[in-house]
């Protein structure tokens, strides 16, 4: 069955911090990928999706994931946070014939002002 | 309308009562999802439809979960004699197809006392 990891429960870090938040999933195919967040009260938005060419996807306010194949690797990754990124991240993936996204616990993140 | 509405916001229940979760996708989305979010959890998925092909049940933790979508449009997920555990956000999607992602809509807080 195809699963995701997403090793950090809970990440700190204070204003203008490099930001980079795993996400392992566990399918040898061809995959669909996305990074979803859900800021405190609201309900989950995409930020980013891939599923074929340029591994290295940009998404909004900012973000970016690279998708590395041999690795089975799909990592966020945002050069400067904001204290308004504070949010819970989700890492999803779909592959083959499966119909639906598979996703990961999320990564909490707190960014102090 | 513009997104996924889901009603009600908020439900109460009793242990042992039948609740109805309402869905409305957006129009023309042919695939619809039902997901739970629980604290700590991510998201666990339940159930989706797409177009007019049996739904995927795989999802469903036990038989007194059912859902049905009518007319391919709106879909309603039924709990019978609910329990405590099933306290949860109910969160249900809708997409043109999985490889594009889902839009969400802003879920259903089931609390069972």
């Amino acid at each position: 069955a195809q699963s995701v990891s997403q090793h950090n429960h809970h990440v700190i870090l204070s204003e203008a911090a490099s930001l980079e938040l795993g996400c392992n999933y566990s399918y040898g195919g061809t995959v669909n990928l996305f990074w979803y967040v859900q800021y405190p009260g609201q309900h989950l938005q995409l930020l980013l999706k891939y599923f074929s060419g340029d591994p290295l996807v940009k998404g909004i306010k900012g973000f970016e994931a690279e998708f590395i194949k041999s690795k089975f690797s799909f990592n966020l990754r945002k050069p400067s946070v904001q204290w308004s990124d504070t949010a819970e991240y989700f890492c999803a993936v779909n592959g083959g014939s499966q119909g639906n996204l598979i996703f990961g616990k999320g990564t909490k993140l707190s960014v102090k002002p | 309308g513009a997104g996924v509405s889901q009603s009600p916001s908020n439900k109460v229940t009793e242990k042992g009562k039948d609740v109805e979760l309402r869905c409305d996708p957006i129009s023309g989305h042919t695939a619809l999802y039902w997901y739970r979010q629980s604290l700590g959890q991510g998201l666990e998925f339940l159930i989706y439809f797409q177009g007019n092909s049996a739904p995927d049940k795989s999802g469903l933790p036990s038989d007194r979960f059912s859902a049905e979508r009518t007319g391919g449009s709106v879909s309603t997920l039924t709990i019978q004699r609910t329990q405590q555990e099933d306290s949860a956000v109910y969160l249900c999607a809708s997409s043109p197809g999985v490889k594009y992602g889902y839009t969400f809509g802003s879920g259903t807080r089931l609390t069972v006392v």
